[in-house]
């Protein structure tokens, strides 16, 4: 089974409206941790947001939100307000146990490929 | 945020050769570095965790004799592809873990083997 799991291998969406990135895990470690990144045309991963596991509430980072659904092991993405430059791959990651406990290691979702139109 | 560096950027090389990527984090000191392939349009996948002073960790169907990874000192972590062929073809990427959760990535190597 799938650890991570993003359903919209593309989407495309119109400039200035927000965008729900797609994002499910499988776990049964009880601490872990879920990780956004962007992955422009250049390559580079570039980290958007991080929301733990024992996290009370869901993060927030500029323009970038996870709701965060524990029950339904679910860790969408939410880009209020879209831009051009936001057009890129977005993958959901996943560290499963303590961080530092030596198995830190991230395992992708498949990605999503946002285009945002003009 | 925390930079991380990978040289070099591209590398053609042919089909034999051994080829050294180098990752380092420039403004922190990181224990903890990873090696993530990424073939074309699919997602990346987690090679090996690299820890200073000691030996690296391979995932499952990594040959860690064809893939060696060297993290000689807190800043600076190697990949040497030994004998690489052309399915060795991919994107590299490491990343650095600082004392906190969130691992930065490098700009990533990408390798073509002839």
């Amino acid at each position: 089974a799938q650890k991570i799991t993003q359903t919209q291998p593309g989407m495309f969406v119109q400039e200035k409206e927000a965008v729900t990135l797609d994002c499910t895990y499988d776990t049964s470690d009880p601490s872990y941790g879920l990780f956004w990144y962007k992955q422009p045309s250049s390559g580079e991963m570039i980290f958007l947001i991080y929301q733990g596991s024992y996290d009370q509430q869901n993060a927030t980072e500029g323009r970038y939100s996870l709701n965060f659904q524990k029950a339904r092991k679910s860790a969408n993405l939410v880009i209020s307000a879209s831009q051009l430059g936001d057009s890129a791959m977005y993958f959901c990651a996943m560290r499963e146990g303590w961080s530092g406990g030596g198995a830190d290691g991230l395992t992708f979702g498949k990605g999503t490929h946002l285009i945002i139109q003009p | 945020g925390a930079v991380v560096s990978q040289h070099p950027s591209r590398v053609i090389c042919k089909s034999g050769t051994s080829v050294k990527i180098e990752c380092r984090s420039l403004d922190f000191q990181a224990t903890t570095m990873f090696w993530y392939r990424q073939f074309p349009k699919q997602s990346l996948m987690l090679m090996a965790t690299s820890n200073e002073g000691s030996k690296a960790t391979y995932e499952q169907g990594v040959e860690k004799d064809k893939f060696l990874i060297n993290h000689a000192s807190l800043t600076l972590s190697t990949l040497t592809v030994t004998s690489a062929h052309p399915e060795d073809s991919s994107f590299y990427i490491c990343s650095a873990k600082t004392g906190a959760e969130t691992q930065y990535f490098g700009p990533g190597t990408r390798l073509l083997v002839l």
